[in-house]
């Protein structure tokens, strides 16, 4: 089983914030959360990764918790074209899980 | 620059025919990785390369898939007396590989098989 557990769906309407969840509570010290994200029918894309430091780039920001065994995906204008399947992944572990799919609604 | 490409995007086959994927990783990424994916599920981790060598095989199904990078760079998944239960789309992914396991992964766009 995946390291990772994750709702199985979310809805968003279009411009707020989405922030998707994910607990990796047998997460070690030294291990980075990643999060992907998959488009239908595309391979999944990188969107950012964090050690215990919030972290923010182009695309989201990532919230760990300070016993690092959850984070927090934060898109924060969400738009239509962010409707994807978005994973959370612990770094060594390979297992994505079935993920978040996050539809953002007009 | 080129990203990870694979071939051919769509494969179909009959039960029992071999089968080979091909993976172009983004070049000088030492690390590769192969997925499959079936409908509504995550990726399922099967192998992962650093350079040459399968560093980790252990999702490799059955003796029936096999997957060789011999020079570090192209790599092919190939499955023997293919089953109906490999309908699935193929992902393949590579990495700088300096930072161990799973440093940020780029996906190509798959290969979809199925198995008549």
């Amino acid at each position: 089983d995946a390291k990772t557990t994750q709702p199985p769906s979310m809805d968003c309407a279009e411009g707020r914030a989405a922030n998707l969840p994910c607990n990796h509570s047998t997460i070690s010290g030294n291990e980075y959360v990643y999060w992907y994200r998959q488009i239908h029918s595309q391979g999944p894309q990188y969107i950012i990764h964090g050690l215990k430091n919030n972290e923010t780039n182009e695309m989201a920001s990532l919230i760990i918790t300070e016993d690092r065994k959850s984070s927090t995906l934060i898109l924060p204008h969400a738009t239509l074209r962010d409707t994807a399947v978005y994973y959370c992944i612990v770094e060594g572990d390979m297992r994505f899980g079935a993920g978040t799919r996050l539809t953002v609604k007009p | 620059g080129a990203g990870v490409s694979q071939t051919p995007s769509n494969k179909v086959t009959e039960k029992g025919k071999y089968v080979e994927l091909r993976c172009d990783p983004i070049s000088g990424h030492t690390a590769l990785y192969w997925y499959r994916q079936s409908l509504g599920q995550g990726p399922e981790f099967l192998i992962y390369f650093q350079g040459t060598g399968a560093a980790d095989d252990s999702g490799l199904p059955n003796d029936r898939f096999f997957a060789v990078r011999p020079e570090g760079s192209v790599s092919t998944l190939k499955i023997q007396r293919t089953e109906r239960g490999d309908s699935a789309v193929y992902l393949c992914a590579s990495s700088q590989g300096l930072a161990g396991y799973t440093d940020t992964q780029y996906f190509g766009p798959g290969t979809r098989l199925t198995v008549l």
